[in-house]
């Protein structure tokens, strides 16, 4: 049971041009959001995050947009950069108990230059 | 600055042989964490920890255990493994829940082969 979906496994965009990665959940409970990027043989980075209680989060080229009615979140790129080439994982958690992060499937970005 | 160090790179192992998988932490932080990534699964929850000597499943803890007798130390366990633990595995840590920062801080990974 996937709670947290990223339906595209791949994407390509020019340089320069934006980059939307897409994510759905379907936990109702879910109230923190986080984006990760990862690099081949490194762990995933924490990139930017957004909370229940807002529909937008920026930061520099990157911002996240929340959509809770939609149960949905996106990550915007722009510009996009070649180095921004990786795997973009969303992720979400609920609130009380003990922290527990559930994942996406991951989407891997190819910037072209 | 904040660092997760795991033992090994890459480890091959037999099928059936135990298997350590060791992770240690050097921010004091309360939560450490066992995750596995798969081509087209993402990564997926084995087991966390949120104090010393606690233990809670995460989504798919089956053929795995975990312990943690220091707070900076938490290893993951194959009792005996099985190819389809052949997997990349991921440790992290993170501050308390309630903190305003829930990020999870990864470590490079194991990648496991189980021949």
């Amino acid at each position: 049971d996937q709670q947290v979906k990223q339906n595209s496994p791949s994407l390509s965009v020019q340089e320069g041009r934006i980059s939307i990665l897409n994510c759905d959940y379907t936990n109702s409970m879910f109230d923190y959001f986080l984006w990760y990027k990862k690099y081949p043989a490194e762990g995933p980075t924490f990139l930017i995050s957004i909370s229940s209680i807002k529909d937008k989060n920026e930061d520099g080229r990157f911002t996240v947009f929340l959509n809770k009615s939609a149960k949905h979140l996106s990550l915007h790129i722009v510009p996009s950069q070649p180095g921004d080439s990786a795997v973009y994982f969303c992720a979400a958690s609920a609130a009380g108990g003990y922290q527990k992060v559930t994942f996406g499937t991951g989407t891997k970005l190819q910037v072209i230059p | 600055d904040v660092k997760v160090t795991q033992s090994s790179r890459y480890l091959v192992k037999r099928t059936g042989e135990k298997v350590f998988l060791e992770c240690v932490q050097d921010m004091d932080h309360e939560n450490m964490f066992w995750y596995r990534q798969d081509p087209g699964l993402g990564l997926r929850l084995i087991y966390f920890s949120y104090d010393v000597k606690m233990k809670e499943k995460g989504d798919i803890p089956e053929g795995y255990s975990v312990s943690r007798e220091k707070k900076e130390r938490f290893s993951l366990i194959l009792e005996s493994a099985s190819t389809n633990q052949t997997s990349m595995y991921l440790c992290a840590s993170s501050p308390p829940s309630g903190t305003a920062n829930e990020k999870l801080f990864f470590g490079s990974g194991t990648q496991l082969s189980v021949l």
